[in-house]
């Protein structure tokens, strides 16, 4: 059973860089898209960038410019780098693995506050 | 960007009923669209892909039709776990978004 695990820290000061990992189990980061998807507190979803095994990403523009999705096939992990953080960040992040059928297997989450 | 519409935005109804939710998009999304179901607490889970095809392991309560602007969610029988926010999504266009979410609550 593919099983994702978010890790990193709980609370990102204002104009900092939030660094998000994403480990995979129970599977092969080959072959797959991964994404970041995000949900701020009782609010909907929005996805913000997607990276291919190949190391191939695309971003939404809402973010676009802030944002780095990295992998690493060594680890199994794959991870999220967002700079200039602000209170408008502040929310769930969750990783995701994309198949043909969109994302199948997500991590449990883990939130996000930005304050100083 | 592609914006999807939901309606309505709150259900209120028991168990045993039907739940119809819909799903609008603001341009033809053929059928790249997907419903995901989320219950408190948790991440989202996969429910409807390409419109109208279950996931694994989706009950076949869960049904699904529709193409280019105008999508359907049913759920026949609702079951006490069916009680959760669904958002529908796109992939047919980057980015990928979603609908702002239906609610399903006990009447």
């Amino acid at each position: 059973q593919v099983q994702l695990q978010e890790s990193g820290p709980g609370l990102v000061k204002p104009s900092e860089t939030l660094s998000l990992s994403c480990t995979v189990s129970g599977g092969s980061i080959s072959g797959y898209y991964w994404s970041w998807i995000r949900q701020p507190a009782g609010k909907g979803l929005e996805w913000i960038g997607r990276i291919h095994f190949s190391g191939y990403t695309i971003y939404n523009p809402s973010v676009e410019g802030r944002i780095t999705v990295s992998l690493d096939t060594s680890t199994n992990q794959f991870s999220l780098k967002l700079t200039s953080m602000t209170a408008a960040d502040t929310a769930i992040y969750y990783c995701a693995r994309e198949t043909n059928y969109d994302w199948d297997y997500w991590g449990q989450g883990t939130l996000v506050t930005v304050s100083s | 960007e592609i914006v999807l519409t939901q309606s309505p935005a709150t259900l209120s109804l028991s168990p045993g009923e039907s739940a119809t939710l819909s799903c609008r998009a603001s341009q033809s999304v053929t059928t790249e669209l997907t419903w995901h179901q989320q219950k408190p607490g948790q991440a989202p889970r996969l429910l409807i892909h390409n419109a109208s095809f279950r996931a694994t392991g989706i009950p076949a309560r869960f049904s699904a039709s529709g193409s280019g602007t105008d999508f359907i969610l049913t759920i026949s029988r609702l079951e006490p776990e069916d009680f959760a926010v669904y958002y529908c999504q796109q992939r047919s266009k980057w980015p990928r978004t979603f609908g702002q979410g239906t609610k399903v609550e006990i009447k």
